[in-house]
């Protein structure tokens, strides 16, 4: 069985400012993948970036980048420069020959 | 572009009535996955299909049923509604699965039980 979690329930960031989300997750599958969701108000879920497991260069999507540690089972997310369109609800999420398990999510509140 | 498409949006339902929340997809996935999420926390496995004629509990099964007769579509049943079944319904699909391949959502469906 697989297991994340979020233990963030909230985070704010200033604009243009850093923030890091974080994420552990456990399972018992060789081969896995770790995913960040986004979920703005209007409740659509938007991929953010997802890693390969067997990979251990961190994933980089623009200003979204990943900090993987397979030893630890940590799969925090990075925002760089925040802006005020990042403010949402971000799920971590852990898949593998089952389906995708979540996060409860941590809610990310930009200040202008 | 479509994607996944889900129907209603919104609902209210009395306890006891049943209702069917309707999802396709017109990306030619096999597998497809019915999600609900509670005030608060993250999304809860329902049931989930990997092909036409077939489907699998999957964390949270109970009150619900599903049937996968086309590859498009996969309806969700609630037979008798229940208060505890309020919640915001997420049906998703994908290519594969331990591929890595990520999962499309439809925009979810908000349904109170009263």
């Amino acid at each position: 069985a697989q297991t994340v979690t979020q233990s963030q329930p909230e985070m704010s960031v200033q604009e243009a400012e850093t923030v890091t989300l974080s994420c552990t997750y456990d399972t018992s599958e060789s081969d896995y993948y770790l995913f960040w969701y986004k979920q703005p108000p209007s409740r659509q879920m938007i991929l953010v970036i997802r890693q390969e497991a067997y990979k251990q260069q961190n994933a980089t999507e623009n200003r979204f980048s990943v900090n993987f540690q397979k030893a630890a089972k940590s799969f925090s997310l990075k925002i760089s420069d925040s802006q005020l369109g990042d403010a949402a609800m971000y799920f971590c999420a852990s898949s593998g020959n089952t389906p995708l398990v979540f996060g409860k999510g941590t809610r990310l509140s930009v200040i202008a | 572009n479509a994607g996944v498409t889900q129907t209603p949006k919104f609902r209210i339902l009395k306890i006891g009535q049943s209702m069917t929340l309707q999802c396709a997809q017109d990306m030619n996935h096999n597998y497809m996955y019915w999600y609900r999420q509670d005030p608060g926390m993250g999304l809860k496995l329902i049931y989930y299909s990997v092909g036409a004629g077939i489907t699998d509990k999957g964390e949270v099964p109970n009150g619900y049923n599903v049937s996968r007769s086309t590859t498009e579509d996969f309806p969700l049943r609630l037979e008798l509604a229940a208060p505890s079944q309020t919640s915001v319904y997420f049906c998703a699909s994908s290519y594969d699965q331990g591929l890595g391949q990520p999962q499309h959502f439809g925009d979810g469906t908000r349904l109170s039980i009263l």
